[in-house]
């Protein structure tokens, strides 16, 4: 069964730069994955923040940018805000299904 | 902008058929560009991919509930459902639907419904 890992946890202060890492059991994370990132707050839907490993919908702000690194799909966010406080999930694609990692719970401290 | 929103019923009796339907507003089901996806959440859990369907009927399913769920499309209503059968409390979730952009088979989630409970006990 694949298994998309994330974070459990990270803390960031405000202003600060974090990067949050999504991996696959299957091997090195490439293009071909097609990462998405995903932000949820307390009781609201998810938020789409990037597509295909970097694309940023016109809603994301310019502090997040996704890539590669590692073999892992990466999201950074730069310039943390407090608002930035949620749980951040990526999405993988493996030739028809697609996988959510488990998560990573942000908190901005 | 696109709207969408979940309906049906937020109580399911075990070994019974889950049925929810999502709705579509600032835009159409029959559009080439995207397809419409269902995800679901246990409460205080992660999120769970289930599959997605274009206008044309194709779909694509987690293969881990593959033989549990089914997702149609209705372009004369503008909407898209899901069903799960033989459900048990592990499907006691919030169910969201989507759209997604469309690139070959791969989808990406950009626009959300606010999600319905579903909570399956007798």
């Amino acid at each position: 069964q694949t298994v998309v890992t994330q974070e459990p946890s990270l803390t960031v202060s405000p202003g600060g730069t974090v990067t949050l890492t999504c991996a696959s059991t299957t091997g090195a994370v490439t293009s071909g994955f097609y990462p998405n990132w995903f932000q949820q707050k307390p009781g609201q839907a998810p938020r789409a923040l990037i597509y295909s490993t970097s694309n940023k919908y016109s809603w994301t702000p310019a502090r997040f940018s996704g890539s590669l690194l590692g073999g892992k799909a990466t999201l950074t966010l730069s310039g943390v805000q407090p608002e930035d406080e949620a749980d951040y999930y990526c999405l993988l694609y493996y030739g028809g299904a697609q996988v959510f990692g488990g998560g990573t719970r942000l908190t901005v401290l | 902008q696109v709207q969408l929103q979940e309906s049906g019923p937020g109580l399911v009796k075990p070994s019974e058929t889950l049925s929810l339907t999502c709705t579509v507003s600032g835009g159409s089901v029959t559009s080439s560009s995207y397809y419409w996806s269902w995800v679901r959440q246990p409460p205080g859990k992660g999120l769970e991919w289930i599959g997605h369907i274009y206008f044309n009927g194709n779909t694509n399913y987690n293969p881990s509930l593959k033989n549990q769920v089914t997702i149609s499309i209705d372009t004369s209503t503008n909407q898209f459902s899901l069903k799960v059968t033989s459900v048990t409390a592990a499907d006691t979730a919030i169910y969201y639907c989507a759209r997604a952009l469309r690139k070959g088979s791969v989808s990406s989630p950009d626009y959300w419904g606010q999600g319905t409970l579903v909570t399956v006990s007798s």
